[in-house]
């Protein structure tokens, strides 16, 4: 299976700091999605097929990436963004998510 | 809107099984596969396996096979995953989910937390 490797696995930003995040991918993929989780919350679809953003989702996120490295990178941080990403995969069979990058706000 | 209503938590002893359930509104239930996903505090989001439930046709993660059994009732909307055997290594949050077009999981339930406990 496609192992998902995300860093950092902690981070901290300040209010108005851009933020990016990676997620490395053991075998090449297509697309790459992204979701956050807040605490006691399911985990929402956030930027899905590498780069488009899910509905209500700010235009400060934005997601790139190819082959085997991808990233989310918020242009301004802010403080509602504190929140653990996942990056996702499903170019092959079993989908696997990767251990996640917690961004907290300093 | 699509929505995923999930059942309570459950407490269960070793060795037991318990049945999770997974009510689906807002869209045709049978033409979307529904997912499982298995969260537990330091091993992340694991993909267990999926259901279509107009045809009962099923996918399973080979780390699940014979750990989860899904079942899906049409006339109910609602789909079922069964967790056997159950260990400390099963206690966890289970959600279901359904993809959008494509191969992310848009919509989520609210996740039912299973504890394995003597």
């Amino acid at each position: 299976q496609i192992v998902l490797t995300q860093s950092p696995a902690i981070m901290s930003a300040s209010p108005g700091e851009k933020v990016t995040m990676t997620c490395s991918a053991s075998s090449s993929v297509s697309y790459m999605h992204w979701y956050q989780q807040k605490s006691g919350t399911s985990p929402k679809r956030w930027i899905y097929d590498t780069s488009k953003l899910a509905s209500g989702v700010p235009a400060r996120f934005s997601g790139s990436g190819s082959g085997t490295s991808y990233s989310l990178t918020i242009s301004s941080m802010e403080a509602e963004d504190a929140a653990t990403y996942y990056c996702q995969q499903w170019s092959s069979n079993p989908p696997t998510f990767g251990s996640g990058t917690k961004l907290e706000i300093k | 809107q699509v929505q995923l209503q999930q059942s309570g938590a459950e407490l269960m002893k070793p060795g037991a099984s318990v049945k999770i359930s997974c009510k689906a509104t807002g869209y045709t239930f049978s033409s979307y596969w529904i997912e499982w996903v298995k969260q537990r505090p330091g091993h992340g989001l694991e993909w267990i396996g999926e259901i279509l439930p107009g045809s009962g046709s099923t996918n399973y993660n080979e780390k699940f096979k014979g750990k989860a059994t899904f079942t899906a009732d049409t006339s109910s909307n609602t789909a079922y995953m069964q967790l056997s055997s159950l260990t400390s290594e099963d206690s966890a949050v289970y959600y279901c989910a359904r993809r959008h077009y494509g191969y992310s999981f848009a919509y989520w339930g609210q996740g039912t937390l299973v504890t394995v406990s003597a």
